[in-house]
């Protein structure tokens, strides 16, 4: 199957502070990507979808100042989370395809902390 | 919108057994129904899926039967072994295959 490598695989950061991450699709181009998040023992929830060269697409209830996503090529879309928070703290999977109406592959996820 | 609903939410078989999860989704319009296995801190693995044209799809030990009447989508494990074990999520499309909505998953453990 298609490879999606998402970056980092884990990181903790102090409260306040932002963290940038990435989602490259290493052997396809990838208009679009999605971004899910995960919380413990729970089921994925999609956030948003990055539209590359245009602004992305929110789930009701997603703060878009909060999580900033940029799509600026066909291989490589990142999500920042600004001022981060406790609450903040999930498993953030990205996923991307080969073409529109295709199969979704998904990144290997980055679990962030927020201390 | 769309809701999808999974069961069970925890399947314990012994090795060799067959293990089946079940689905049942709202949205008529839906015709994009993949299965993702997730193991433990890993993102979840396209393990199969089935488009709603097709009844029944088989990949060796695993298959996907879909009854778009009653709106349910069901995963068959076959033969199965502990590499099995891990948490299946079913999904299904909105909006055209790209944007899914997942079930709640099924933690499976197969014991040797």
């Amino acid at each position: 199957g298609a490879v999606v490598s998402q970056h980092p695989s884990w990181v903790i950061c102090k409260s306040g502070t932002s963290v940038k991450i990435e989602c490259r699709s290493l052997d396809f181009q990838a208009t679009t990507m999605f971004w899910y998040r995960q919380f413990p023992k729970q089921s994925l929830m999609l956030m948003a979808t990055s539209n590359e060269g245009s602004k992305a697409t929110y789930e009701q209830g997603v703060e878009k100042d909060k999580f900033l996503i940029n799509h600026a090529s066909l291989t490589l879309s990142t999500l920042t989370v600004t001022s981060a928070h406790p609450e903040d703290s999930s498993f953030y999977i990205c996923s991307a395809s080969f073409q529109p109406n295709e199969k979704l592959f998904f990144g290997s996820g980055t679990q962030l902390s927020v201390l | 919108g769309e809701n999808v609903e999974q069961h069970p939410s925890t399947l314990s078989v012994q090795e060799g057994d067959s293990a089946v999860i079940k689905c049942t989704y709202s949205d008529s319009a839906s015709n994009y129904f993949p299965w993702y296995k997730q193991e433990l801190g890993k993102g979840p693995q396209l393990i199969i899926d089935i488009r709603s044209n097709v009844g029944e799809k088989k990949d060796q030990r695993i298959a996907v039967t879909l009854n778009k009447t009653a709106k349910h989508f069901s995963l068959h494990i076959t033969e199965t072994q502990p590499e099995d074990s891990a948490v299946y999520f079913c999904a299904a499309s909105i909006g055209g295959f790209q944007k899914l909505v997942f079930g709640t998953g099924t933690r499976l453990l197969v014991s040797p």
